[in-house]
């Protein structure tokens, strides 16, 4: 079946303009999950959805950082008034139970 | 402390050698320990994961050990090959809650 995909694969912006990433979950899974990592480094949690209940949004990094799900699938992901330490790669995960299923990330370039 | 640490942050190993991963872990309430490989340019993909019910688990040439008065636990890979130089990240959760994921280990098998 298919997996967690993610777009645009690579988004290359300018300082200050605003950006959106998209993340498609499996089918059916419940439980959606946002991380951030730069080159080299491990995975910083940003945000976690679980079915209908209020979104944990304990590891976004400053208020400039948003995200929905629309439906209790697609997610999106908003940057606002980028930052060049925005650089980095977003991966979006998704899962039914315990194992987390992840996208192959969007590579963002803030110049 | 939700903290899991991961060492080391590198490693080089010739092929057949047997690298070994370890993770500690602080709280108690963790009961699932996933081990999660990544290629570059691809998001993680689980590898092998473990409960605290087993001291050891096998996947073909993946193993863990799970230690769990030491709270700690450590992946083992028999027989290295060139294919498994990757970035391994352990993670532990309690439940499918969000998990809490090592900073993760650099492995280069050289041929």
């Amino acid at each position: 079946g298919a997996g967690v995909s993610q777009s645009p694969s690579n988004k290359v912006t300018e300082k200050g303009k605003d950006v959106e990433l998209r993340c498609d979950p499996i089918s059916g899974h419940t439980a959606l999950y946002w991380y951030r990592q730069s080159l080299g480094q491990g995975l910083e949690f940003l945000i976690y959805f679980q079915g209908n209940s209020a979104p944990d949004k304990s590891g976004l990094p400053s208020d400039r950082f948003s995200a929905e799900r629309t439906g209790g699938s697609v997610s999106t992901l908003t940057i606002q008034r980028t930052q060049q330490e925005d650089s980095a790669v977003y991966l979006c995960a998704s899962s039914l139970a315990y194992t987390q299923y992840f996208g192959p990330g969007t590579r963002l370039t803030v110049l | 402390q939700q903290q899991v640490k991961q060492s080391p942050q590198s490693l080089i190993v010739q092929k057949g050698g047997i690298p070994i991963i370890n993770c500690a872990y602080e709280n108690t309430a963790f009961d699932y320990f996933p081990w999660y490989q990544q290629f570059p340019g691809k998001g993680p993909a689980l590898l092998i994961a473990i409960r605290p019910d087993v001291s050891e688990k096998k996947e073909g040439r993946f193993t863990i050990s799970f230690n769990k008065s030491a709270k700690q636990f450590s992946l083992h890979i028999m027989d290295s090959q060139p294919g498994d130089s990757a970035t391994y990240f352990c993670a532990a959760s309690r439940g499918s809650y969000i998990p809490t994921f090592g900073r993760g280990t650099s492995l280069i098998v050289h041929p």
